[in-house]
């Protein structure tokens, strides 16, 4: 079992629509969680960060962390087409390093 | 101020040749991280400074990879005989304090291509 599991895609989504992106971990150690937006040949930029159970929102993006089911989620709504790209979830691990997922890559069409 | 900058850029080694990637961190802070990613999949963990001290280098794929931060500032990561499944884009992140969970700020990326 992978430590951080994403499904690859792609995810296709119209222009304007709500995409949810989701990630479930093994390490229930874990605390802190982060997304990453990465363009294609671009290296990640951070999106949201989540630290406790519950909804966080910034923006268009709401992080969604359940600590019990070891699941973390991030919603964009009114999708632009300048959010297609891969979305990196990405825990927390000892020493700060963060362990990625393999990514979802969005589209989001016009 | 500059964000973290990475050298060169791309690199093209023939095997078994030993390849070195220098990363500039931003200015100030205490971390610094390597990863790497292959295509199509999310970077993953080489090793981790904290100012000069090598804290963890529990993700070096082998005795082949070493890296340095002798001064606490630049880093070097040093790839002896290359193989070609070295072959990856090496990112390089950098954040304000130790082992927290400051955000991490990556570079550009060197692409390195074994032939």
């Amino acid at each position: 079992q992978k430590e951080v599991e994403q499904n690859s895609g792609p995810l296709s989504v119209p222009e304007g629509a709500i995409a949810s992106l989701n990630c479930t971990y093994s390490d229930r150690g874990s605390q802190s969680f982060f997304w990453y937006r990465q363009y294609s040949g671009k290296s990640p930029e951070l999106i949201m960060s989540i630290y406790s159970n519950g909804d966080k929102e910034d923006g268009r993006f709401t992080a969604q962390l359940n600590k019990a089911s070891q699941y973390v989620s991030l919603l964009i709504r009114d999708s632009q087409p300048s959010d297609s790209a891969t979305y990196l979830c990405a825990p927390l691990g000892n020493t700060g390093k963060l362990i990625f997922g393999q990514g979802t890559t969005l589209q989001v069409k016009p | 101020g500059a964000g973290v900058s990475q050298s060169p850029r791309y690199k093209v080694a023939k095997r078994g040749q030993d390849v070195a990637l220098r990363c500039d961190p931003i200015s100030g802070h205490v971390s610094l991280f390597w990863y790497q990613q292959a295509l199509g999949q999310g970077p993953e963990f080489l090793t981790y400074f904290q100012n000069e001290a090598q804290l963890d280098k529990s993700g070096l794929p082998s005795d082949r990879f070493f890296a340095e931060r002798p001064e606490g500032s630049v880093s070097t990561l040093k790839i002896q005989r290359t193989q070609q499944e070295d072959s990856a884009v090496y990112l390089c992140a950098s954040s304000l304090t130790g082992g927290g969970a400051d955000t991490q700020y990556f570079g550009p990326g060197t692409r390195l291509t074994v032939l």
